[in-house]
């Protein structure tokens, strides 16, 4: 158990609906990251989360949005759906989100897009 | 444009021979590199790491030599046992960034 939770783990949806995903981080982490993994593409980072402020951005659509509230907790929203957004999306948090720090991971949400 | 790159999809083992993951990289900027253990259904876990300043770091049966000239790391896993069947990614950091740039993970499968 890395002490990064996430929901829902598994979820549904058709195209062109909107779902949040949220992640809790492991207790004392302040930094948040989102990453995608999806069958042809691997792990691919999203976006960053550093005591409420967006830190990085990676590969995210303009359709997705994150947050981070002031409990640390993450929210990723993702909009207008599509077959390709069908993944398994991974929250991972670090104590301060510099380089060297060791990020846990969630186990992931599965998201279906039919 | 992959950074990181993992060229071969799986490998299989017998148990209690060396299993040697490969991973090449692009960035010149980079400068730790991390291996990363993913069981089916959990989220990676952090394995062993190394910074651009050493040329091998070792942990147990894990062992990660890092060639910046050929911008190549791979890791040794010396025995292999069952219980490391697993997908390996490797994964590369900037200095200053926040941000880890994956491989697509290579399957390892140690036979009994």
């Amino acid at each position: 158990d890395s002490g990064v939770t996430q929901t829902p783990k598994h979820l549904i949806t058709a195209t062109g609906q909107r779902v949040t995903l949220r992640c809790s981080p492991r207790s004392g982490d302040l930094s948040v990251y989102w990453y995608q993994q999806s069958l042809d593409q691997g792990l691919q980072f999203l976006i960053q989360y550093y005591n409420g402020e967006e830190r990085a951005k990676g590969n995210i659509l303009e359709r997705f949005s994150a947050q981070q509230f002031p409990d640390l907790h993450s929210e990723l929203n993702l909009s207008s759906l599509e077959l390709g957004d069908s993944a398994l999306y991974f929250c991972a948090s670090t104590k301060t989100g510099g380089a060297g720090n060791t990020i846990y991971f969630g186990e992931g949400s599965w998201l279906t897009v039919v | 444009d992959q950074q990181v790159k993992q060229n071969s999809p799986s490998l299989s083992v017998q148990e209690g021979r060396i299993s040697i993951l490969n991973c090449d990289y692009t960035n010149s900027m980079f400068d730790y590199f991390l291996w990363y253990k993913k069981y089916p259904a959990e989220g990676p876990t952090f394995l062993i790491s190394i910074s651009s300043i050493k040329d091998k770091n070792e942990d147990g049966r894990f062992t990660v030599f890092l060639n910046k000239s050929a911008k190549h790391l791979s890791l040794h896993i010396v025995p292999s046992q069952p219980g490391d069947s697993a997908v390996y990614f490797c994964a590369a950091l900037r200095a200053g960034s926040y941000q880890l740039t994956f491989g697509k993970g290579t399957k390892l499968s140690v036979i009994p």
